[in-house]
């Protein structure tokens, strides 16, 4: 069966240090993969999507960055943090090839805490 | 563009009432909905989906029926749990496959 990891589970950050989130997917191959930031009580934005190794589409202009360096790996990254990148984030994959059918499936999420 | 409105919650209800969560959905071509939740802290759980018109998806009591006619999925129990307790997506897959496209979230609150 699939399964999808995201760690750390929970980090503390101050203003201005980089950043690096990692997801890995295990069972599957060539999964779309997404990253997806989630603000205290609201919705899911898109932050990041990837269809394929080194395809990476951007959603919404920011300093976060997104890198797939293989197949069933999928890293976020900030060069400097800032206040706002604050946020419960998430990872998610779905299956290719499906004709669209099939969900996503989420990691456990990372809460990110910018001080 | 595709996009998905539910109801604001949060929504209070007590143990064994009827729920009714309103999901309509804007999309080009026929797509797949779903509804997840998620508990305090953790990731999305896919709750149920449907893949067509007139599907009815359903999954430990929740049940959601895909009305293209009135374009929407909502979601139903006969009767909630304090378990129940949580924040449930509407989400739908749009038409190029890639993207998924999610409601805004309503927490149930469920009182014994």
């Amino acid at each position: 069966s699939q399964t999808i990891h995201q760690w750390p589970a929970t980090l503390v950050q101050p203003v201005g240090s980089p950043l690096s989130l990692e997801c890995t997917v295990e069972g599957t191959s060539n999964p779309n993969l997404y990253w997806y930031r989630q603000a205290a009580g609201r919705g899911l934005q898109l932050l990041f999507y990837s269809v394929g190794i080194g395809q990476i589409s951007s959603e919404v202009p920011q300093n976060l960055s997104a890198s797939r360096p293989q197949d069933r790996q999928f890293i976020l990254s900030s060069k400097k943090l800032l206040l706002s990148d604050s946020g419960f984030y998430l990872c998610a994959w779905s299956e290719t090839g499906d004709s669209g059918f099939q969900p996503q499936h989420f990691g456990d999420g990372t809460r990110l805490s910018i001080l | 563009g595709d996009s998905v409105t539910q109801m604001e919650g949060p929504v209070t209800l007590s143990e064994e009432a009827f729920l009714t969560i309103n999901c309509t959905y804007t999309a080009t071509g026929y797509p797949s909905l779903f509804w997840y939740v998620q508990y305090p802290g953790e990731g999305l759980q896919l709750l149920l989906k449907a893949t067509k018109a007139d599907d009815k998806g359903s999954n430990k009591g929740f049940e959601a029926t895909y009305r293209k006619e009135t374009t929407s999925f909502h979601l139903e129990k006969g009767s909630v749990q304090v378990s129940d307790s949580a924040v449930y997506f509407c989400a739908l897959r749009s038409y190029n496959f890639n993207k998924f496209y999610f409601g805004s979230g309503t927490k149930l609150n469920v009182k014994p």
